[in-house]
């Protein structure tokens, strides 16, 4: 069966530091991957999104960026963190071919102060 | 553009009330797909089910029940005799029909409502 991990599950960062979340899946091939926030209002913002290694597509532009390295592996980074930056993390994945469910990781919660 | 409303914030009944969550997407896609996701308090997101434009057929499952319109584009979701693990944020989400091998261009992109913060109390 596929599992998803995601870490830390929980950071606290100064702002103007760097940001390194990383999220593996197991179980699977080639799968796309996601990127959400989900700010303190619940909606969940797509960030980044894969469909394979080195291939990131942007949705919005922000102060964060996205890689993939590895097949399963997908890495969200960022050189210098905001206030605005804090949130729900959550990382998901789905099969290739699109249009089925994505399925999501325990998510990272990050406070930048 | 897709867009998915889901209109109540909050919603608050006691233990063994029936409830229904709504959900209602804009879309201009003839083939799509529709999901409901619930997250509890631990916060990772679980779903539920997922219904495509062509299958407009109820289903049933256990307490949890789904209505799909296409007539009126909703997506609706109902707990008969709730209980306290129910509670948690339901979110309705809206997936375009995905990538290049399913004739899209969006790589199965999930559009989320705001989702609907329901409490069960005891």
């Amino acid at each position: 069966s596929q599992t998803i991990h995601q870490w830390p599950a929980t950071l606290v960062q100064p702002v103007g530091s760097p940001l390194s979340l990383e999220c593996t899946v197991e179980g699977t091939s080639n799968p796309n991957l996601y990127w959400y926030r989900q700010a303190a209002g619940r909606g969940l913002q797509l960030l980044f999104y894969s469909v394979g290694i080195g291939q990131i597509s942007s949705e919005v532009p922000q102060n964060l960026s996205a890689s993939r390295p590895q097949d399963r592996q997908f890495i969200l980074s960022s050189k210098k963190l905001l206030l605005s930056d804090s949130g729900f993390y959550l990382c998901a994945w789905s099969p290739l071919v699109g249009g089925v469910e994505q399925f999501f990781g325990p998510g990272t919660r990050l406070t930048v102060l | 553009a897709q867009k998915v409303t889901q209109a109540q914030t909050e919603i608050s009944v006691v233990e063994k009330e029936d409830v229904t969550l709504d959900c209602v997407y804009e879309t201009r896609d003839t083939t799509y797909y529709l999901f409901w996701y619930k997250q509890p308090p631990s916060g990772e997101l679980v779903f539920l089910i997922r219904r495509n434009s062509f299958d407009e057929q109820n289903e049933i499952s256990g307490r949890y029940s789904w209505n799909f319109q296409k007539s009126t584009s909703s997506f609706n979701f109902t707990i008969t005799a709730s209980q306290v693990v129910d509670s948690a944020v339901y979110f309705c989400a809206l997936s375009e029909a995905g990538g290049p091998m399913a004739g899209g261009t969006s790589y199965g992109k999930l559009t989320f409502g705001q989702g609907t913060i329901l409490t069960v109390h005891p």
